[in-house]
């Protein structure tokens, strides 16, 4: 099943901001957005953002995300050591009615 | 707190069947779906399938059709994942995960390795 687009990897230096980008269609992103989930190594993954753009309790006002048309994008302020990590985008594509996960994004703090 | 706990890690035979197990705690079992997601080796996510703990409904990923089953025992608060035919390529991590609109909480992972 089709997938969402991620960038493999993205490089930004610490402090400074690091934006990721998620494209979808419009069955899926374009439709209810994407959620980004953050993974550390062989650690489970952890809801940084709803569909909706909203932070779950307990997650940092440096993440952010966004969406413009059927791409949603994450932007992480400020950036420390501790997120150099993998990225993940999810949606619900309403066409294949399935959820769909982006190929991950891996963010180095230089 | 909310957690889901799943089943250890175990190591199958090509052929062989799996089940692995997700118990919920720290809040209404019925009131949000379970999703299965796997993850193989240095790879992404992939979504299996989600089940409707309260009416026992499933959704599977076409490609997991006739070979995953979703069930569940409301009396433990605990969802199933049954896999036949595993083949090496189902060596992975998986997951259950629940969810309202958005996968908010996950399990520690259960590590399957199928091996001859």
């Amino acid at each position: 099943q089709a997938g969402l687009t991620q960038p493999p990897s993205v490089s930004e230096g610490l402090r400074q901001i690091a934006t990721l980008t998620c494209t979808g269609n419009n069955n899926n992103v374009g439709d209810q957005g994407a959620a980004w989930l953050q993974q550390h190594q062989g650690h489970p993954p952890k809801l940084l953002s709803y569909r909706n753009n909203n932070r779950p309790s307990g997650i940092s006002e440096r993440f952010s995300a966004s969406r413009s048309g059927n791409t949603a994008s994450l932007t992480i302020t400020g950036l420390q050591p501790e997120d150099e990590t993998d990225y993940y985008c999810s949606a619900w594509d309403s066409s294949l009615s399935a959820w769909v996960f982006g190929g991950g994004t891996k963010l180095t703090v230089l | 707190q909310v957690q889901l706990v799943q089943s250890g890690a175990g190591v199958k035979k090509p052929g062989a069947s799996m089940k692995v197990s997700c118990k919920a705690s720290g809040y209404t079992f019925t009131a949000y779906y379970i999703h299965w997601v796997r993850q193989a080796p240095g790879q992404g996510l992939e979504w299996m399938g989600w089940i409707n703990p309260k009416s026992g409904a499933t959704k599977y990923a076409q490609k997991f059709q006739g070979r995953v089953t979703l069930t569940r025992d409301t009396s433990i608060s605990t969802v199933f994942m049954e896999m036949t035919r595993l083949t090496s390529d189902d060596t992975a991590l998986y997951y259950c995960a629940r969810e309202i609109f958005d996968m908010d909480v996950w399990g520690q992972g259960t590590t399957v390795t199928v091996s001859s």
